[in-house]
């Protein structure tokens, strides 16, 4: 079955730096990939996702880039706030159902 | 409505007893899921429905639990004889399209945490 993963489980950043987190999925079939956020006691909320035929797409201060050959997708956060501290998920779907196989999820804390 | 409502946002209950989750999903939104989420874990499948069928139900942990959305717009997640092991949190999501569902934006509301005393 499909296989997630993603790196890495906690990251720690200070204010203003860039936080970058990799997913890495087995089912060369997939053509979608999101990435969730959710916040401490809240729900998980969509933040930016990427279609099959794109390699990168920014909004702001996050994007996603694609690298299909290599079967990985990740974030980049830039200029980071308190605010962005939360759990991210990725969660490519299985392309036999298109059910979506959530990553374990990265912890990110911003250090004032 | 304006998002994914879902209620009761709390429900404790005894072992044994029956439970009823219900979720509403966004005004138009074809397909609808359930997810059991874990502290510090995401979101674990259970079922999803493309309107009113149920396109798989291969999550759904024994047959104490069941869902249904016979309207094609709210959906109700039954677990009956509740065990301890059934404490959670219980989240609807849904999304806008009906092919597959799993490519499209998935929206997701406040959950149900159920205790199981």
């Amino acid at each position: 079955g499909e296989n997630v993963e993603q790196h890495p489980s906690t990251l720690s950043v200070q204010e203003g730096d860039s936080a970058v987190i990799k997913c890495t999925y087995s089912d060369s079939a997939s053509n979608y990939f999101p990435w969730y956020k959710q916040e401490l006691g809240k729900r998980p909320q969509l933040i930016i996702d990427i279609r099959s035929n794109v390699g990168e797409k920014k909004d702001q201060r996050i994007a996603v880039t694609l690298n299909k050959t290599a079967k990985h997708f990740s974030l980049h956060i830039t200029e980071t706030q308190p605010e962005d501290s939360a759990v991210y998920f990725c969660a490519p779907p299985m392309d036999s159902n298109y059910q979506l196989i959530w990553g374990a999820g990265t912890k990110l804390i911003i250090k004032p | 409505g304006a998002g994914v409502s879902q209620s009761p946002r709390y429900k404790v209950t005894k072992r044994g007893q029956d439970v009823a989750l219900r979720c509403d999903p966004i005004s138009g939104h074809v397909s609808l899921y359930w997810y059991r989420q874990a502290l510090g874990q995401g979101p674990e499948f259970l079922t999803y429905f493309n309107y009113e069928a149920q396109q798989d139900k291969s999550g759904l942990p024994n047959d104490r639990f069941s869902a249904e959305r016979p309207e094609g717009s709210i959906s109700t997640l039954t677990i009956q004889r509740t065990e301890q092991r059934d404490s959670a949190m219980y989240r609807c999501a849904s999304s806008l399209a009906p092919q597959g569902g799993g490519n499209q934006p998935q929206h997701f509301g406040d959950g149900t945490r159920l205790s199981i005393l």
